[in-house]
């Protein structure tokens, strides 16, 4: 079983629809949460980080279950330029002794 | 301030040849990561380097080998080049846990 689990998609939505993406993790140690865009052909670059309380950043919204080991990513609004591939990842262990674990990614289309 | 930066953009390799990817860390940061994101997956960890030694390595083989500079900047050697070596490498530079990626560099094995 993969550490970092996440449907690849596509998820083809119109503009201005909602869209909703899961990732589950396997290692209940897992410590930090976060959820990366990675644009075709360019460097992941991280959207935002996923707190237990939840946090919203504009459209967007990041919720942890950490009793399910999921995690969840919803988009408002869509936009055309919404329209990227959404990178789950968890991080454990601190400093030196941290590692990053990428999911494979969900992509996203937005349509006109 | 420059960001992650890596050179070269672009490679082409045949197999068994050796290639050395360079990576420049965002100013201030420590610790150096590689990572491997082969088309349609998501990036997969290489190694680690902080202090100039490699402190943690992902489930790659020997062939696989960096190295750390004074000056925090970071090479990946890859000998004996497979078809599957074939992927996006990624550096990413960081202090604490959020790690900034360079525009990585793209090697193809013929």
């Amino acid at each position: 079983r993969k550490e970092v689990e996440q449907d690849p998609g596509p998820f083809n939505v119109p503009e201005g629809a909602t869209v909703a993406f899961n990732c589950t993790y396997s290692n209940s140690a897992s410590q930090s949460f976060f959820w990366y865009r990675q644009d075709c052909r360019k460097e992941p670059k991280l959207l935002m980080s996923v707190y237990s309380s939840g946090n919203e950043d504009g459209r967007f919204t990041a919720q942890l279950n950490r009793a399910s080991q999921y995690i969840s990513l919803l988009i408002r609004d869509s936009k055309l330029s919404d329209s990227a591939t959404y990178l789950c990842v968890v991080l454990r262990g601190a400093g030196t002794a941290s590692k990053l674990t990428f999911g494979t990614g969900t992509r996203l289309q937005v349509t006109l | 301030d420059a960001g992650v930066t890596q050179s070269p953009t672009h490679l082409i390799k045949t197999r068994g040849q050796q290639v050395t990817l360079r990576c420049s860390p965002k100013s201030g940061h420590d610790t150096v990561s590689w990572y491997q994101q082969a088309l349609g997956q998501g990036p997969q960890f290489i190694f680690q380097y902080y202090e100039e030694e490699e402190r943690q390595r992902g489930n790659f083989p020997d062939r696989f080998s960096g190295h750390q500079f004074p000056n925090y900047s970071s090479e990946l050697n890859v000998n004996a080049l497979l078809l599957g070596d074939s992927a996006l490498y990624l550096c990413a530079s960081s202090i604490d846990n959020e790690q900034f990626f360079g525009p990585g560099t793209r090697l193809t094995v013929l």
